[in-house]
């Protein structure tokens, strides 16, 4: 069964630094990957996505994240962190097929951003 | 032009009462969710409509029923309130044909029971 760990449940940086956020799955099939965020008292939004092809994918707000499927995992980096980029960040992949189809979360990472 | 808004954004009740929340989603999608995110931030899904279809249902208390009167629309009763139900309820939509399984989420809808 798929299922989705989110390493460090809090992340801290400063403005203008290097933002990894990891993400690791188990699937048993070639997973779809996604990393969403939620701004404070806000909704999800979808940041990127994986699904098939390009194992480098680049979402909004300059967030990349690379499908390593040898270390099973979908790490999410941005270069240069923003204030405005503190948030919650949720990885999850795709399990079940057809109207079965569903999302499994991770537990989600904090993101703090120092000035 | 809101893609998926859902009414009230705030709720404050007692316990024992009954209360619905409401969802509509613009985007043509055929798929609407019902998610629960709790005091941790973490979010669990509840329930899921397919064209007004009832396909996924997660281990959740019979008080919670779910209604999709046409694929626009999502809404959630709850009844007997329990201190526990508290928080956010989120909706969400996607168009499950594209196998991409991209879910457009609503603003949420903070539930407090007291």
């Amino acid at each position: 069964a798929q299922s989705v760990t989110q390493l460090g449940s809090h992340v801290s940086v400063s403005e203008g630094a290097l933002v990894l956020l990891r993400c690791n799955y188990s699937s048993s099939v070639p997973p779809y990957l996604f990393w969403y965020v939620q701004y404070p008292n806000q909704g999800l939004q979808l940041l990127l996505k994986y699904t098939t092809g390009a194992t480098l994918v680049k979402g909004i707000n300059g967030f990349e994240a690379e499908f390593k499927k040898s270390e099973t995992s979908f790490h999410l980096t941005k270069p240069s962190a923003h204030m405005s980029d503190a948030a919650e960040y949720f990885c999850a992949v795709s399990r079940g097929a057809g109207n079965n189809r569903k999302l499994i979360w991770g537990l989600g990472t904090s993101l703090a951003v120092n000035p | 032009d809101t893609a998926v808004s859902q009414t009230p954004k705030y709720l404050v009740t007692q316990m024992g009462n009954d209360k619905s929340i409401k969802c509509e989603q613009n985007l043509g999608h055929d798929t609407m969710y019902w998610y629960k995110q709790d005091s941790k931030k973490f979010l669990k899904i509840m329930f899921s409509y397919n064209n007004k279809e009832l396909i996924i249902n997660e281990t959740v208390p019979n008080r919670f029923s779910p209604k999709s009167p046409d694929k626009a629309h999502l809404n959630l009763h709850i009844n007997s309130l329990e201190l526990g139900d508290s928080a956010v309820y989120f909706c969400a939509s996607s168009h499950l044909q594209t196998g991409f399984h991209e879910q457009y989420f609503g603003p949420g809808t903070r539930l407090t029971v007291t």
